[in-house]
C-alpha cells in the first residue's frame, strides 16, 4: 500500500536558520508529490508540487523541494526561515490508485 | 477561485446520533476526498471517490460511509457517532495534479 512518512515530528529553529524536512514515500508506480502547509488557524494550502522533469522544484515563499527517485524522497528546504514560517508541514503523494496520501506532518516553530 | 465548501465549521453531536458532513466543490473535479486530522497523526484518508457513485475505502474507513450522487457533492456519514470520532474533518477535491481543501468541520461527539 502507498504510504508517506515524514522524519521529524517537531522542529524548532531560530530565524535565519536553514530548514530541511524529510519525506519518503513507498510507491513503485508513477507518483505525483506535494508539500502542503497549514498556518495556525488556516486552511491547508499548497507549497509546491512535482510531477515530472526537473527534480528540483520551487514553490511559494522561498521553499523548494528535491525529488530523488532512487531514495523515494521528496525533501523540503528553505535556506533562511522567518518567524512567519511557523506552521505544520505535510508531505503528500498521489498515485495511480487515485489516492492522495499524507504523512503525519511536521510542526515547525521558528523563534524570533 | 476554486471553492470547496463544507456544510458546518463546528458541530456537536451526541453518541449514537447519525451525522452527515457535506462537501461541495465548484470546479468539476472528478476526485474528492474525506480526511480526518488529529494532532500527531496528520491527515488520514477515510474515503475517496474518483467518479460519481464510485467510492473507495481509504486508510481508516471503519465507522464511516460516503455518498456521491452528484459530481460536485461528496458526503461523509457517521452512522452512529462515537466519542473517538471527535476530530477535524477535511474535504478535498482535485485532479492528480492539484487538490483543494475545504475549511474543515470540527466535530465533537459527547
Amino acid at each position: 500500500a502507498q504510504s508517506v512518512s515524514q522524519h521529524n515530528h517537531h522542529v524548532i529553529l531560530s530565524e535565519a536558520a536553514s530548514l530541511e524536512l524529510g519525506c519518503n514515500y513507498s510507491y513503485g508506480g508513477t507518483v505525483n508529490l506535494f508539500w502542503y502547509v497549514q498556518y495556525p488557524g488556516q486552511h491547508l494550502q499548497l507549497l509546491l508540487k512535482y510531477f515530472s522533469g526537473d527534480p528540483l522544484v520551487k514553490g511559494i515563499k522561498g521553499f523548494e523541494a528535491e525529488f530523488i527517485k532512487s531514495k523515494f524522497s521528496f525533501n523540503l528546504r528553505k535556506p533562511s526561515v522567518q518567524w512567519s514560517d511557523t506552521a505544520e508541514y505535510f508531505c503528500a503523494a498521489f498515485g495511480n490508485d487515485y489516492k492522495l496520501s499524507f504523512g503525519a506532518g511536521t510542526t515547525v516553530t521558528v523563534r524570533a | 477561485d476554486v471553492k470547496v465548501t463544507q456544510s458546518s465549521r463546528y458541530l456537536v453531536k451526541r453518541t449514537g446520533e447519525k451525522v452527515f458532513l457535506e462537501c461541495v466543490q465548484d470546479m468539476d473535479h472528478e476526485n474528492m476526498f474525506w480526511y480526518r486530522q488529529d494532532p500527531g497523526l496528520g491527515l488520514r484518508l477515510i474515503y475517496f471517490s474518483y467518479d460519481v457513485k464510485m467510492k473507495e475505502k481509504g486508510d481508516i474507513p471503519e465507522g464511516y460511509s460516503v455518498s456521491r450522487e452528484k459530481k460536485e457533492r461528496f458526503s461523509l456519514i457517521l452512522e452512529s457517532a462515537s466519542t473517538n470520532q471527535t476530530s477535524m474533518y477535511l474535504c478535498a477535491s482535485g485532479t492528480s495534479y492539484e487538490q483543494y481543501f475545504g475549511p474543515g468541520t470540527r466535530l465533537t461527539v459527547t
